[in-house]
Order: C-alpha cells, then structure tokens, then sequence
C-alpha cells in the first residue's frame, strides 16, 4: 500500500511567518493535489501539480512537486489568520488512479 | 450551484440501531466515494463506486454498506453501528477521464456521527 507522510502534524504560528508542508513518499504518483479544509466543511482542492519539478503559486502559497515525483511541499509565505486550517495533500496512484491521503497538517496562525 | 450534499449533518446514536447517510451530487459525475475522517489518520476510504450498480471496498469497510442505484445517490449504510464508527464521514465525487489531473474530488461538508 502506498503511503503519504505528511509532516508537520501541527503547526501554531504567529502572523507573518512563513512556513513549510511537507508530503512525502517512497512510491512515485501520476500527480498531486493540495486541498484545504476549514472546520464544519470538506476539502476544498487548492491546486493540483503534475511533472517532477513543477512548481505552482497561488498568491502567497507556493506548491512543488519533486522532482522523482515522490514528494510534495506547500510553502505560505507570511501566513495570515484566514490560512488557519487543515491542509491534506494526495497522491494519484499510477495504476489505479486512487487517491492516497495523507494524515493532515493543521495550521494555526495567531493574530 | 455544483455541490455534493450529506444528510444528516451531525447524528447521535446508539449501539446497534441502523442508520443511513444520505449522498447526492448534482454534477453528474460517475465515481462516488465515502470517507471518514479521524484525528492522526488523515481521510480513509471506505467505499466506492465507478458507476451505476457499481461498488468496490475502500481501505476500511468493515461495518459498513452503500448502494448505487441511481448515479446521482450513493448512501452509506450502518447496519449495526459500533462506537468505533464514530467519526467525520465525507462523501465525494469526480468525473472519471483519463490523463493527468484528473480525479479532483468534490466534496460534501460532513457528517459527524457519534455511536454511544
């Protein structure tokens, strides 16, 4: 069964710093999706990237897929409460197309 | 508006007495799936459906059934539900094509079910 370690868990941070996600696996995905979930509602896609090395901004958030396309990162750039949220990537499985989650990172960020 | 809509939103109830969550989407797609949702474990698949009349087992579907009889349906029953059931469940949905990006999930906004 392919795994997708997602790291940190938790994250509490104050306005204005950056910060990292990482999404990591020892299996190769077709592609990659970022979603954000906010409390009392489902994941909402955020950006999907798909060639190693590709790398996707979306204002102040910028997306990476590697390169062996094996790992994923998500960098906010001087984080805001509105970030404040659970942040889940997913890998496509090659052969099956299925979605392999990964456990979540909860983003807080402190006013 | 392009949605996918659960019902009910939150349940409470007990040990052994059946219930069914309710999933439609109005966007016409094919694939259907229910997840849950647990602290630390990420989103889990319980079970899918590619089509009408067409279900498979996800990763964790003990204790659980669905039904596709109509493609805009998909309900997730528990026929005898255990405190371990309890959880956030999310319904989604996708349009199934080929090639890269595909299977974006849609997904509903939740059902948070607690089993005494």
């Amino acid at each position: 069964t392919q795994l997708l370690e997602q790291s940190p868990q938790f994250l509490s941070i104050q306005e204005g710093e950056n910060l990292t996600v990482y999404c990591n696996s020892s299996s190769v995905f077709s592609s990659l999706q970022w979603y954000r979930q906010e409390p009392g509602e489902g994941p909402v896609l955020l950006v999907t990237v798909v060639t190693g090395g590709e790398v996707k901004k979306l204002k102040r958030l910028t997306f990476q897929f590697g390169d062996a396309r094996k790992d994923s990162s998500l960098h906010i750039t001087a984080a805001q409460p509105g970030d404040t949220g659970l942040y889940l990537c997913a890998g496509v499985q090659s052969n099956t197309g299925k979605l392999i989650f990964g456990q979540g990172t909860t983003l807080q960020v402190k006013p | 508006e392009a949605q996918v809509t659960q019902n009910p939103r939150y349940l409470i109830t007990v040990t052994g007495k059946k219930l069914t969550v309710t999933c439609s989407q109005n966007m016409n797609h094919e694939y259907m799936s229910w997840y849950r949702q647990d602290p630390g474990l990420g989103l889990r698949q319980i079970y899918y459906s590619m089509n009408v009349e067409v279900t498979d087992k996800g990763d964790v579907p003990e204790g659980y059934k669905v039904s596709r009889k109509e493609k805009r349906n998909f309900p997730l029953i528990l026929e005898s539900p255990s405190p371990n059931q309890t959880s956030l469940y999310f319904c989604a949905s996708t349009r199934i094509h080929s090639g890269a990006g595909a299977n974006v999930l849609t997904f509903g906004a939740g059902s948070r079910l607690t089993v005494l």
